[in-house]
């Protein structure tokens, strides 16, 4: 089945450290985002690629970091300058323009 | 920043019942989609209107796009204990080759068996 998984589902970590989320698809999808959402929000955007070895910050982009070496992956890390990094992390990815295809999802709590 | 609104921000009705989401957003978009979202999970894309579009159709899903107002709105009938959930518009926008997504605060929806 083709889909997007996000590992780990929970994740905690300690003030200070940076951690890596996982996000990978097997859609062949060129474009894949990260987004943050906060309990009783919206999504917000934290980085997008387009294309391997390229992306864009999005609205919230400080305090994270991303690459995209190839297609299928796209892993978002959660360095130590991001104030307040307890979250729901969403990834997602698309053919360039049609609808998300959502992964399930990683709820980070940083203590 | 954030584009779409909707509004109510929590709907609660009894199963049978229709239900009504609107969205309002501020710039010009390509396209509006709808997603839902059950708790602690990730979105589920519903339907897309294009901005040349005013109304669209799936299933027990219409959608309806009034790009003088800027708003949408998603009516869910004969709703179902099943379709609890919360509903995000989100706006497609393209400035030069950037293709954006931009989502909406959400309605919470409760339908009571």
């Amino acid at each position: 089945d083709g889909g997007i998984t996000q590992s780990p589902k929970y994740l905690f970590r300690k003030e200070g450290q940076n951690v890596t989320l996982s996000c990978e698809q097997n859609l062949n999808h060129d474009a894949m985002y990260w987004y943050r959402q906060d309990p009783g929000q919206g999504l917000r955007l934290i980085y997008y690629s387009q294309i391997v070895n390229d992306f864009q910050k999005g609205d919230i982009a400080e305090g994270y970091s991303v690459s995209r070496e190839k297609k299928e992956s796209f892993p978002l890390t959660v360095t130590s300058a991001q104030k307040n990094p307890t979250a729901f992390y969403l990834c997602a990815s698309s053919i360039l323009g049609s609808p998300l295809h959502f992964g399930n999802g990683t709820r980070l709590t940083v203590t | 920043s954030q584009q779409g609104e909707e509004d109510p921000q929590a709907l609660s009705i009894q199963e049978g019942e229709n239900a009504t989401m609107n969205c309002s957003y501020k710039t010009s978009i390509n396209n509006l989609q709808w997603y839902r979202q059950n708790s602690g999970r990730g979105l589920v894309h519903l339907i897309l209107i294009r901005s040349n579009e005013r109304e669209k159709h799936s299933g027990r899903l219409r959608v309806t796009l009034d790009t003088s107002k800027k708003s949408s709105s998603l009516l869910i009938t004969a709703s179902r204990a099943a379709d609890t959930a919360s509903y995000f518009c989100a706006t497609a926008s393209s400035g030069g080759s950037n293709y954006k997504l931009t989502f909406g605060k959400g309605t919470l929806l409760t339908v009571n068996p």
